[in-house]
């Protein structure tokens, strides 16, 4: 199972909105609704964002929102925030195995 | 939260046996991963314990199948992963994290703060 393709840099400037690629098959992201997304700030564990394609944990803002369109999600973080600047990483559930795949994180930038 | 324990220095081919004990709640019906993350790189899913209801099984990603084991005690709510026969390619934090299979949501909630395992001669 290839891991997912993600664009290594988004930037943004404050109060903009910004949207991230996810791109995976069949297999993963268009075959089940089950794709999460994963906030990192650097030297800190990943925080949990998104589930099941467009879900928010409680606690999570409102400004962070998923999607889905055949076998790519996004995510789109909009009113651009410079506590926003971090790597974030999108998972997808595969049903075979391995039962995860993640892809490579893309770094986002608040200008 | 979950707070890892165990990570440190060894050399290849030898073992190193992980620890993660969840702080204000218990294991109960969740199922629970782990994932590492190499020195630089990005996440990669190692391996899954299933809850009680899908028989407490595993599974494991390739890189690691046959050399690492996931357990866990519910009784003293702890959960383990044995790594033995380490590589040098086995360097990386490992976090363990509540969730993936078919529980609340499918995905991995809850963190630890992650512990450094090192492999070097």
């Amino acid at each position: 199972q290839s891991a997912l393709t993600q664009p290594a840099s988004v930037s943004g400037s404050p109060g903009q909105s910004i949207t991230i690629s996810c791109i995976g098959t069949s297999s993963d992201i268009g075959g089940y609704n089950y794709v999460s997304w994963y906030q990192q700030h650097p030297g800190r564990a990943p925080k949990l964002m998104i589930y099941d394609v467009t879900n928010r944990p409680s606690g999570v803002s409102d400004r962070f929102s998923g999607s889905r369109s055949a076998t790519t999600a996004s995510l789109t973080i909009s009113g651009l925030q410079t506590e926003d600047e971090a790597t974030y990483y999108c998972c997808s559930f595969t049903g075979s195995s391995p039962p995860y795949v993640f892809g490579g994180g893309t770094q986002v930038t608040v200008l | 939260q979950l707070v890892e324990s165990g990570g440190g220095l060894v050399r290849p081919g030898r073992s190193l046996r992980l620890s993660c004990t969840p702080s204000g709640f218990t294991f109960g019906d969740d199922s629970m991963s782990w994932v590492r993350q190499a020195p630089g790189k990005g996440l990669e899913w190692i391996g899954l314990f299933r809850n009680k209801r899908y028989g407490g099984t595993t599974e494991y990603a390739a890189s690691v199948r046959g050399r690492f084991t996931i357990s866990r005690d519910d009784s003293k709510s702890i959960a383990y992963l044995q790594m033995n026969s380490l590589k040098t390619e086995d360097t990386a934090v490992y976090y363990c994290t509540r969730g993936g299979w078919f529980g609340d949501l499918m995905g991995f909630d809850i963190w630890g703060r992650g512990t450094m395992v090192t492999v070097s001669s």
